[in-house]
C-alpha cells in the first residue's frame, strides 16, 4: 500500500534546532510536501520538494532523498510558537497523501 | 483578499439528514480540494476539482457528492449524514496542481448525531 510514516510527537527546546522525519511506501510520486498546523487551526503550507535535495525557506528546511524513500523537515531557532503538528504529504496523478502529523513540543 | 473562506463554520446533523458545505476563494485559482480530518489523522482527500464544472474522486469519496458550476466556488453535499462523517472539513485550492502551495480554509466542524 502506499503509507507515510512520521513520529507522533517530538520534543524540543526553545533556541534549538529539530528535525521531523517523513518515511513512505509511494512509488511514482512528483513531491514532497509540508504542512504545519495548530491547534484548531487550518493547516497552512511550508514548503515543497520537486527535487531530491534541500529546500530552504527562511527557519524551515526540508530535503528529499527518493533513493533512501526519506524526507524531512528541519526547524532553527525554535520559537514557542512553532508549536504545532507538522504533516508531510506526497501526490501523484490523482492521488495526494498526508502523513497522520508529527506534534512539535516546544520547552521554554 | 479574503482568500479561502467556508460556510458553515459548525454544524450538527441527525442521521440521514443532508447538507451542503460551501467553499469560495477569490484567488482566482484552478484546482479545489474537499478533505476530512478526524482527530490524530492527517486529512484524506474526498473529492477534488481541476478547474469549473470538473470533479474527480479522491481517497474517501464515498457518502459524498460535490459540485463546481463556477471557478471560484466548490460544494460538498452529504445526502443522508452517518455518524461515520463525523469531523472536521477543509476546503483547499491552488494555483496549478496539488505540489503548488494549497491555501485552506478555516474549516468546518460537522457532528452527525
Amino acid at each position: 500500500g502506499q503509507s507515510l510514516e512520521q513520529p507522533s510527537e517530538v520534543t524540543a527546546v526553545e533556541g534549538a534546532i529539530v528535525q521531523i522525519n517523513c518515511t513512505y511506501q509511494t512509488s511514482g510520486f512528483y513531491g514532497l510536501s509540508w504542512y504545519q498546523q495548530h491547534d484548531g487551526g487550518a493547516p497552512t503550507f511550508l514548503s515543497y520538494n520537486a527535487l531530491d535535495g534541500l529546500e530552504e525557506t527562511g527557519r524551515f528546511s526540508s530535503f528529499l532523498s527518493r533513493s533512501d524513500s526519506y524526507g524531512y523537515l528541519l526547524l532553527q531557532e525554535l520559537q514557542m510558537k512553532d508549536s504545532a503538528s507538522y504533516f508531510c504529504a506526497v501526490w501523484r496523478d490523482d492521488k495526494i497523501i498526508f502523513g497522520k502529523g508529527t506534534r512539535l513540543h516546544i520547552l521554554p | 483578499n479574503a482568500g479561502v473562506t467556508q460556510t458553515p463554520k459548525f454544524r450538527v446533523l441527525k442521521t440521514g439528514q443532508s447538507m451542503t458545505l460551501l467553499c469560495a476563494q477569490d484567488m482566482n485559482h484552478e484546482y479545489m480540494y474537499w478533505y476530512r480530518q478526524d482527530p490524530g489523522m492527517g486529512l484524506r482527500l474526498i473529492h477534488y476539482s481541476v478547474g469549473e464544472g470538473t470533479t474527480a474522486k479522491g481517497e474517501v469519496p464515498d457518502g459524498y457528492n460535490v459540485s463546481r458550476l463556477k471557478k471560484q466556488n466548490f460544494l460538498l453535499g452529504l445526502e443522508s449524514a452517518a455518524p461515520s462523517q463525523t469531523s472536521v472539513y477543509f476546503c483547499a485550492s491552488s494555483r496549478r496542481g496539488p505540489g503548488d502551495t494549497q491555501y485552506f480554509g478555516p474549516g468546518t466542524r460537522l457532528t452527525v448525531l
